[in-house]
């Protein structure tokens, strides 16, 4: 099947600052994006879907403008938590899928601790 | 509203069979997914079922009947590796997944 190679797959970081994460599309095209969040135990929470060269489309009681998401190109998402706090601490999954498929294809997804 | 639902938990031993059942009502249907999902790890995808019926790939099948929004995957000569969550998810009209809970495996000797 396709590859999306989501990066990093761990970071740690202070309180305050901001995290990016990036995800790759290695051999199709990424018409549209899906970002989600698991907290353990739990399914996958839809953030936000953002179509290539448009903005980012939320989901109710998500903050756009603590999670920022560029899909700039048809290869390329990144999502930005800034000022990361400890309860934004979780597993970040991004899934990709092009405009002619049904399936969307899973990054290794990003365990993010804010300490 | 849309709903999924699954069981949270099943426990089966090596080498048996398990079937985990997936009912939901969502706003349109495009479809169903199913994911196996480790620890710490993002989703695999297993299986898509459209059409009613049986799908068999390998020791994993799903079923489908789309009349009943009912669903469920058959896993068969079952190994330790199996333990792990699996993720029903259904495709509404707006071609937006629609995840269950999951359904936590745990297989023993």
């Amino acid at each position: 099947g396709a590859v999306v190679s989501q990066h990093p797959s761990r970071v740690i970081c202070k309180s305050g600052t901001s995290v990016k994460i990036e995800c790759r599309s290695l051999d199709f095209q990424a018409t549209t994006m899906f970002w989600y969040r698991q907290f353990p135990k739990q399914s996958l929470m839809l953030m936000a879907t953002s179509n290539e060269g448009s903005k980012a489309t939320y989901e109710q009681g998500v903050e756009k403008d603590k999670f920022l998401i560029n899909h700039a190109s048809l290869t390329l998402s990144t999502l930005t938590v800034t000022s990361a706090h400890p309860e934004d601490s979780s597993f970040y999954i991004c899934s990709a899928r092009d405009s002619g498929d049904t399936e969307a294809f899973f990054g290794q997804g990003t365990r993010l601790t804010v300490v | 509203g849309q709903n999924i639902d699954q069981p949270t938990e099943m426990t089966a031993t090596e080498g048996a069979i398990v079937q985990i059942n997936c009912t939901y009502q969502t706003s349109g249907f495009n479809g169903l997914f199913w994911y196996q999902q480790h620890a710490g790890e993002a989703p695999t995808f297993l299986s898509y079922n459209v059409l009613d019926g049986l799908e068999e790939k390998g020791r994993f099948s799903s079923f489908l009947s789309r009349s009943k929004g009912y669903s469920y995957l058959l896993l068969k000569e079952l190994q330790m590796k199996d333990s792990a969550s699996y993720l029903c998810a259904v495709m509404d009209s707006n071609y937006q997944l629609i995840w269950g809970a999951g359904t936590k495996l745990i297989i023993k000797p």
